[in-house]
């Protein structure tokens, strides 16, 4: 499958504390993304790393990707209550339909 | 410019019923989705569109899904008939293929219960 897996499924953590997902894949890919979801809401792009890329920063995000372990982290520093939602990493296979593969999510909980 | 525009937000209905789920991508995007979100299945993606050509829609749960996208700024996505199993939240989003990078946008989704 091309779909991203997440790890861990679930999360949860204190407000100020570090929130580090996992993302795994298994084929080549042009870019990956990182969707956050609130309960209730549609996906949002978050944040978008390419290929030739190994770390991006954007605020409190920061994306890392390994293509040699086919494997990218979000870590989302001094975390908030609001951050609580779901988070998914999708992968693009560079197809100019605009086609991604999105995984399970984690699901992060920030408790105040 | 306003985002992916999806209606109704909420559809109740009895099994055997026909439902009909509406799409207005973002202007200028060239591509459209449909997925489907349930806690078992996490995320599907049922079926896109390029320019308004079905370019896969190996996700199409059996024959009682049909989707159509008659121009660029309007798609359906047709149950007929509507099963409990057919429960879910459906999205559409749509991005702008060709131009990468390939992010899409979602909707607000649908949220079907069928009973």
């Amino acid at each position: 499958s091309q779909q991203g897996e997440e790890d861990p499924q679930a999360l949860s953590i204190q407000e100020g504390e570090n929130a580090t997902m996992n993302c795994s894949y298994k084929t080549s890919i042009n870019n990956l993304q990182w969707y956050r979801q609130n309960s209730g809401r549609g996906l949002v792009h978050l944040i978008l790393i390419r290929s030739n890329e190994r770390e991006k920063h954007s605020g409190r995000l920061r994306v890392t990707l390994d293509t040699s372990k086919k494997s990218s982290s979000l870590l989302i520093t001094a975390s908030r209550a609001a951050d609580t939602a779901s988070y998914f990493c999708a992968t693009g296979g560079g197809s100019t339909l605009g086609r991604l593969y999105f995984g399970r999510g984690t699901q992060l909980t920030v408790w105040p | 410019d306003a985002g992916v525009i999806q209606s109704p937000r909420h559809e109740v209905t009895e099994m055997g019923q026909e439902v009909t789920l509406r799409c207005k991508p973002i202007s200028g995007h060239n591509s459209l989705f449909w997925y489907r979100q349930t806690m078992m299945r996490g995320l599907e993606l049922l079926i896109y569109f390029n320019n308004n050509v079905p370019i896969d829609d190996s996700g199409m749960p059996e024959d009682r899904f049909s989707a159509k996208m008659p121009n660029a700024s309007f798609s359906t996505l047709k149950i007929q008939p509507s099963e409990p199993r057919d429960s879910a939240v459906y999205f559409c989003a749509s991005s702008r293929a060709g131009a990468l990078p390939d992010t899409q946008y979602f909707g607000p989704g649908t949220r079907l219960t069928v009973l």
